[in-house]
C-alpha cells in the first residue's frame, strides 16, 4: 500500500528558515499536502501541490516536489515562534482517502 | 459560520462501555471520516463515507461503529470490543476529491 514518511523532530532558531522533508511510494499520487497541527487541536491546511508542479509559493511558504524521487518539503522562512507544530505531509490519487505521514514536529526557540 | 464541530471534547468511559462520538458539518461536503490519532502514530483511518446511507472500512476499523443517516452527521461508536480505545479522535470531511477540513477532535479515556 501506499507510504508516506517523515522525519518526526526538527528544531529551528527563531528568524531562520525550516524545511521539512517527506517522501511518498505511491508514483499515480495526484495532490500532495501539508497540514498543520498546534497541541489539541484539528488539522489545518496549509498548502497543497498538484503532482504536474515542481514549486508553488505561498507568502511564507514554499513547497517543492520532485516527482521522480517521490520527495516533498515544506520551507517556512523566517520562522516564529508561533509555527511550532506538527506537521502532517500527506497524499492522494484524485478520489482516493488521503494517506498521511506520522507528522514531523516542529520547535522554534526564541 | 461554516465548519466541522465535533463533540464532547473530552470523554472518559470506564472499560466494557460503548460511547458516540459526535460530528456535524455545514459545508455542504458529500464526504466524511474518522481519523485516531496516537503520539508518534499519525492518522489512521477508521472509517469514510461518500454518500448519505453509505460508508466503508479504513484501516482500522475493528471495534468501531459509525453510521450515515444525514449528509451532515457522521457519528462514530467506540465499542466496548476495542481493545485500547484512549486516542484523540479527529473528523473531517470534505467535496469529493478536494481538501479535508478537520474538526477540532475529541480526546477519549478509558479509565
Amino acid at each position: 500500500g501506499e507510504d508516506v514518511e517523515q522525519s518526526l523532530f526538527l528544531s529551528v532558531r527563531e528568524g531562520d528558515s525550516s524545511v521539512i522533508n517527506c517522501t511518498y511510494t505511491d508514483s499515480s499520487s495526484t495532490y500532495l499536502y501539508w497540514y498543520k497541527q498546534e497541541p489539541g487541536a484539528g488539522l489545518q491546511l496549509l498548502t497543497y501541490i498538484f503532482s504536474n508542479m515542481d514549486m508553488k509559493q505561498d507568502q511564507r511558504l514554499t513547497v517543492l516536489l520532485n516527482k521522480k524521487d517521490k520527495h516533498l518539503s515544506l520551507r517556512i522562512a523566517d520562522t516564529q515562534t508561533g509555527d511550532s507544530a506538527i506537521y502532517f505531509c500527506a497524499e492522494s490519487e484524485g478520489y482516493s482517502t488521503l494517506t498521511f505521514g506520522k507528522g514531523t514536529m516542529l520547535l522554534v526557540s526564541p | 459560520d461554516g465548519g466541522i464541530t465535533q463533540s464532547p471534547k473530552y470523554l472518559f468511559r470506564k472499560e466494557g462501555q460503548n460511547v458516540t462520538l459526535s460530528c456535524e458539518q455545514n459545508l455542504n461536503h458529500d464526504a466524511m471520516y474518522w481519523y485516531r490519532q496516537d503520539p508518534g502514530q499519525g492518522l489512521r483511518l477508521i472509517y469514510y463515507s461518500q454518500i448519505v446511507n453509505d460508508f466503508q472500512k479504513g484501516d482500522i476499523a475493528e471495534g468501531y461503529s459509525v453510521s450515515r443517516e444525514k449528509k451532515e452527521s457522521f457519528p462514530l461508536t467506540v465499542t466496548s470490543a476495542q481493545k485500547n480505545p484512549t486516542a484523540f479522535y479527529l473528523c473531517a470531511s470534505s467535496h469529493l476529491g478536494g481538501e479535508l477540513f478537520f474538526g477540532e477532535g475529541s480526546r477519549l479515556t478509558v479509565l
